[in-house]
């Protein structure tokens, strides 16, 4: 239930695709979903985020899809660049009763953006 | 843009030895957190805290880890007695509550020898 399922592992684009990344929970009480880019020996970027009441969030050349019913959302990047290349982690935040909150992170996926 | 800092970047002890880890948040936050991230692996949750308390803790964060914010500025994750498996990215972050992102530092690379 405190899961995070994040797919796929691994992804080869050509500059100028879109890849998609997709990842599913089961927790209805997580409340908020946000997208981290990890360069090699950084820590975590905030992306871009979405909160379940959205279907869809774009920043720039990224979209977060939204979909509630499903539990499920997704990062797409639109004309992926070389420099997009990096470790990308979907997050689910929880809140307990007492106010604490914490982020459940997916396995993350290594994109690889090929000039 | 303001950021989390943390210290040393990288520190190799022996198994047996305490740690310290060391992180100056953002200074308008008030919600600090401490994350491992285990080679290749994903990001675990470890702490959260918040008015000068541990908030929430997972079942990795047991009697040996402790956490301190001793001065208002620093907030500090301690090990007391290293084991070989603490060996993992250590990532602090920060936040100014709810529905903002967190922060996080660049992380302390422990290696536990």
């Amino acid at each position: 239930q405190q899961q995070v399922k994040q797919s796929p592992q691994s992804l080869i684009v050509q500059k100028g695709g879109i890849p998609i990344i997709n990842c599913a929970y089961e927790n209805t009480a997580f409340d908020y979903f946000p997208w981290y880019q990890q360069f090699p020996g950084k820590g975590p970027a905030l992306l871009i985020a979405i909160r379940p009441d959205v279907s869809e969030k774009k920043e720039g050349r990224f979209t977060i899809s939204f979909n509630k019913s499903a539990k499920q959302f997704s990062l797409h990047i639109m004309d992926s660049q070389p420099g997009d290349s990096a470790t990308y982690f979907c997050a689910a935040r929880k809140r307990s009763q007492g106010g604490s909150e914490k982020l459940v992170f997916g396995k993350g996926t290594k994109l690889t953006v090929n000039p | 843009e303001p950021e989390v800092t943390q210290t040393p970047s990288h520190q190799v002890t022996q198994m047996g030895q305490e740690v310290i880890l060391r992180c100056v948040p953002i200074s308008n936050h008030l919600y600090f957190y401490w994350y491992r991230q285990i080679l290749g692996q994903k990001v675990e949750f470890l702490v959260s805290f918040y008015n000068n308390e541990i908030s929430e803790k997972s079942e990795i964060f047991d009697d040996q880890f402790s956490v301190e914010r001793p001065d208002g500025s620093n907030f500090t994750l301690k090990i007391r007695s290293t084991k070989l498996e603490d060996s993992a990215m250590y990532f602090c972050a920060s936040s100014q509550g709810a529905y903002y992102g967190y922060t996080f530092g660049s992380g302390t690379r422990l290696t536990v020898v």
